[in-house]
This record gives structure tokens, sequence and C-alpha cells, in this order.
């Protein structure tokens, strides 16, 4: 069976510091992962995703993430962050019937 | 709309009432997904609609529970008998549909509706 670990569930960082948001998958079969965002009191949206072809995947915001194979890591990254990239952001693992399963979530806070 | 539209944005019930949860999905997207959030924690997958029928139901917590979807568009979530381990917010969420070669396999999120049983 599929799942995701995110093992931070917080990390502050200043302003124009780089971050990394780390996430591990335990998957059995190809793997398509995920990373959303959610701003206070909004749904989810999409940062990014890897389904196959190039490991160093780019997504919206700047951000962007590298799937690891051999470490089944697939972590989040931003060499400069801004305030407003205060939010919480979630790792997902495609499962059965394409749900996603999602980790618990790691809460960035941006700090001037 | 453009987008999974959810209601109600809040709901406040008293324990033991029940509950009715509303999702419209995207235009076209013939599977969705509910999700729950508790508060601080990640999402829950609740259940899984392809079209009318749902071959998943894997996560819906108890027979409390139960979801239908009627013309391949509208979804209700319902909560029979309220607990206030229910408090939490329902995340509706709509997809293209089977994996294919054009699948994106991405998953468009409403808002959600907040539950709180007092």
């Amino acid at each position: 069976a599929q799942s995701v670990t995110q093992l931070d569930s917080q990390v502050p960082v200043f302003e124009e510091a780089p971050v990394e948001l780390r996430c591990n998958y335990s998957s059995s079969v190809s793997v398509y992962l995920f990373w959303y965002v959610q701003y206070p009191n909004q749904g989810l949206q999409l940062l990014l995703k890897y389904l196959s072809g190039s490991t160093l995947v780019k997504g919206i915001n700047g951000f962007e993430a590298e799937f690891n194979k051999s470490q089944t890591s697939f972590h989040l990254r931003k060499p400069s962050v801004h305030i407003s990239d205060t939010a919480e952001y979630f790792c997902a693992v495609r499962g059965g019937y394409n749900k996603l399963i999602f980790g618990a979530g790691t809460r960035l806070a941006v700090h001037p | 709309g453009a987008g999974v539209s959810q209601s109600p944005s809040n709901k406040v019930t008293e324990k033991g009432k029940d509950v009715e949860l509303r999702c419209d999905p995207i235009s076209g997207h013939t599977a969705l997904y509910w999700y729950r959030q508790r508060l601080g924690q990640g999402l829950e997958f609740l259940i899984y609609f392809q079209g009318n029928s749902a071959p998943d139901k894997s996560g819906l917590p108890s027979d409390r529970f139960s979801a239908e979807r009627t013309g391949e568009s509208v979804s209700t979530l319902t909560i029979q008998r309220t607990q206030q381990e229910d408090s939490a917010v329902y995340l509706c969420a709509s997809s293209q549909g089977l994996a294919g070669v054009a699948d994106t396999g991405e998953l468009f999120f409403g808002e959600g509706s907040r539950l709180t049983v007092l």
C-alpha cells in the first residue's frame, strides 16, 4: 500500500531564505507524486507533480521538487521564500482509483 | 462554474443531528472524491465515485457516513447522528476520470465545508 511521510510538521524560515520541505513515500507500484498548497481557509491548489520523465520538476510560484527513487523522496524546495508563501504544504502519492494519499502536512511560516 | 463548488461553507449542528454536505464538481469530470481534514491534520480519503458508482468506499469511518452521486454531477455526503469527533473540514475534489494517456493526475479541490458539532 502507498503512504507518505512528511518529516517536519512545522518549518519556520526568514523571508528571502531558502527552504526545503521533506517528503518520503512508500509505494510498490509506479509512482506519481504531487505537492499541494493550502492557504488559510482555502482549498488545496496544485504546486507541481511528477508523473514520469525528468526527475526535477518545476512548479508554480518558484517551487521545484526532485524525485529520488533510490531514497524514495520527493522534497520540495524554493531558493528564496516570501511572506506570501506562508501556508500548509501537502505531499501526496497516487493510490488505487487515482485517489491521492496525503501526508500529514508541513506548516511553512515565513517571518520578516 | 469553473471550479469545484461546495455548500454549505460552514455548518454548525448539535450532536445527534443529521447533516448533508453538497459538492458540485467541474463540468465533465467523471471522478469525484471526498476527503476529511481534521484540525491540524492531513487529508483522510473517504470515498471515490466514478460516474454514479462508488467503487471505493474504504475510507468511510462508520455506517453513519454515506454518500451518493446523481447524474454524474452533484454529490451529497450525509452524516447521520453526528458526533463531536465528526467536526472537520470536508473537502471534495474532482478529476477527468480513469487514467489514460491524457490524464494529468491532478485532483481539483473545492474550498470545503467546515462542520462543527456541538
